[in-house]
């Protein structure tokens, strides 16, 4: 089986930087990614890691080690509208898509 | 309208009633999910498909029925509706298990 632990809240002012942890147990690594889901919305995608390292894109990047089964996902210069729910996912061999119980972002002004 | 579309948006039936939450997209995706999310659980799975004709429990399959006729759809049937069915559901679609694409969600509610 799989399972996916992230922390439930975080909070943050404004032009912070925040980082999201996620851990993760799997029978058969195929990578690591990362939704965001605003109140009453449906989650899109923002990353995917397969590999070790950093990906950029934007104020977001996100983060793998594979060795650690560790991942995570940071968010720079804060906004308001980042004030959102944040999933981590992964797949298993059959194509199952698997997330994380989620991480609700709280940015104060 | 090219994306994925899930109706009803809302819904409300009664315990025992089946009910029927449709989901077609027009990307020919070969992958497609359905979830159900209640708050302080996250979205947990309940049944997946990998292409026409070919589908797989999830997590939390039990009382839901679902099929795969036509790559472009993939209706979910809950055969006897009960209260702790109650749930937001989510539909989703992806050539690969890297990146899913989410409909904008049924919301049900069981009385």
């Amino acid at each position: 089986g799989q399972s996916l632990e992230q922390p439930s809240e975080v909070t943050a002012v404004e032009g912070a930087i925040v980082q999201i942890n996620c851990t993760y147990q799997t029978s058969g690594f195929y990578g690591l990614s990362w939704y965001q889901q605003h109140d009453g919305g449906a989650p899109t995608f923002l990353s995917y890691n397969a590999l070790d390292g950093l990906e950029e894109t934007g104020r977001f990047s996100s983060f793998l080690s594979r060795s650690d089964s560790y991942g995570y996902l940071l968010l720079q210069e804060l906004q308001m509208k980042d004030s959102a729910s944040y999933f981590c996912a992964v797949p298993d061999s059959w194509g199952k898509l698997q997330f994380g119980a989620g991480t609700q972002v709280v940015v104060t002004p | 309208d090219a994306g994925i579309t899930q109706s009803p948006r809302y819904k409300i039936t009664e315990t025992g009633r089946q009910v029927t939450l449709m989901c077609h997209q027009t990307w020919s995706h070969s992958y497609m999910f359905w979830y159900r999310q209640d708050l302080g659980h996250g979205l947990r799975l309940i049944y997946y498909s990998a292409a026409a004709d070919i589908t797989d429990k999830g997590e939390v399959p039990d009382g839901y029925v679902v099929s795969r006729s036509k790559t472009e759809n993939f209706p979910l049937t809950l055969e006897s509706a009960t209260r702790s069915q109650t749930s937001v559901y989510f539909c989703a679609s992806g050539t690969e298990n890297t990146e899913a694409f989410f409909g904008q969600g049924t919301r049900l509610t069981v009385v």
